[in-house]
């Protein structure tokens, strides 16, 4: 049961396009949602995240849209760069409770090619 | 600071070889995980700790064991290698607890099972 999708496999965009990367959620619990950049041989990086109090994050050429009562968000990179072509996982994590501790679930990624 | 290393970078094991996947965090970080990703699915969580000396089970821990004995180092061990544990291993790292705590990833080991 995937609590996170990523519906999309792969994206191809032109250099300078916007690049509109999606994600639904299932769990209601979660509340706060981060995006991880993966390169070839490497680990996942930190890109950009949103609590469930906002709606919007911007961070420079990227911009996270979080809609809660369709348990979707999106990822936007404006304008796209050829640097850009990764992996992208979206991950969410539920409330804390009590001194518990939360983790992350992990879509299954979607590979964005950027073309000059 | 090199920040999360992982040794070997890849390894190849025969089934029922064991071996241990070193992680090593210099940012002094009280918490560690460690994901495994199956190809075309995200990481899954096998085990995580949230200091020296505790460590808990994640989504998928069976056939893997985890000390942390140290801040720094949270090795991660394959008793039985079996080929449904041919995967890319990732540990990571965080400074806090809650949610949206950003984890730092290592470059991850390459294991394939045969």
């Amino acid at each position: 049961d995937q609590q996170v999708k990523q519906n999309s496999p792969s994206l191809s965009v032109q250099e300078g396009r916007i690049s509109i990367l999606n994600c639904d959620y299932t769990n209601s619990m979660f509340d706060y949602f981060l995006w991880y950049k993966k390169y070839p041989a490497e680990g996942p990086t930190f890109l950009i995240s949103i609590s469930s109090i906002k709606d919007k994050n911007e961070d420079g050429r990227f911009t996270v849209f979080l809609n809660k009562s369709a348990k979707h968000l999106s990822l936007h990179i404006v304008p796209s760069q050829p640097g850009d072509s990764a992996v992208y996982f979206c991950a969410a994590s539920p409330i804390l409770l009590n001194s518990g501790y939360s983790t992350l679930t992990f879509g299954k990624g979607t590979m964005l090619l950027v073309s000059p | 600071n090199a920040g999360v290393t992982q040794t070997p970078k890849f390894r190849i094991l025969k089934i029922g070889q064991s071996m241990t996947l070193q992680c090593a965090q210099d940012m002094n970080h009280n918490y560690m995980y460690w994901y495994r990703q199956d190809p075309g699915m995200g990481l899954k969580l096998i085990y995580y700790s949230v200091g020296a000396g505790i460590t808990d089970k994640g989504e998928v821990p069976n056939g893997y064991n985890v000390s942390r004995s140290t801040t720094e180092d949270f090795p991660l061990r394959l008793e039985l290698a079996a080929p449904s544990q041919t995967s890319v291993y990732f540990c990571a790292s965080s400074e806090d607890r809650g949610p949206g705590n950003e984890q730092f990833f290592g470059p991850g080991t390459r294991l394939t099972v045969l």
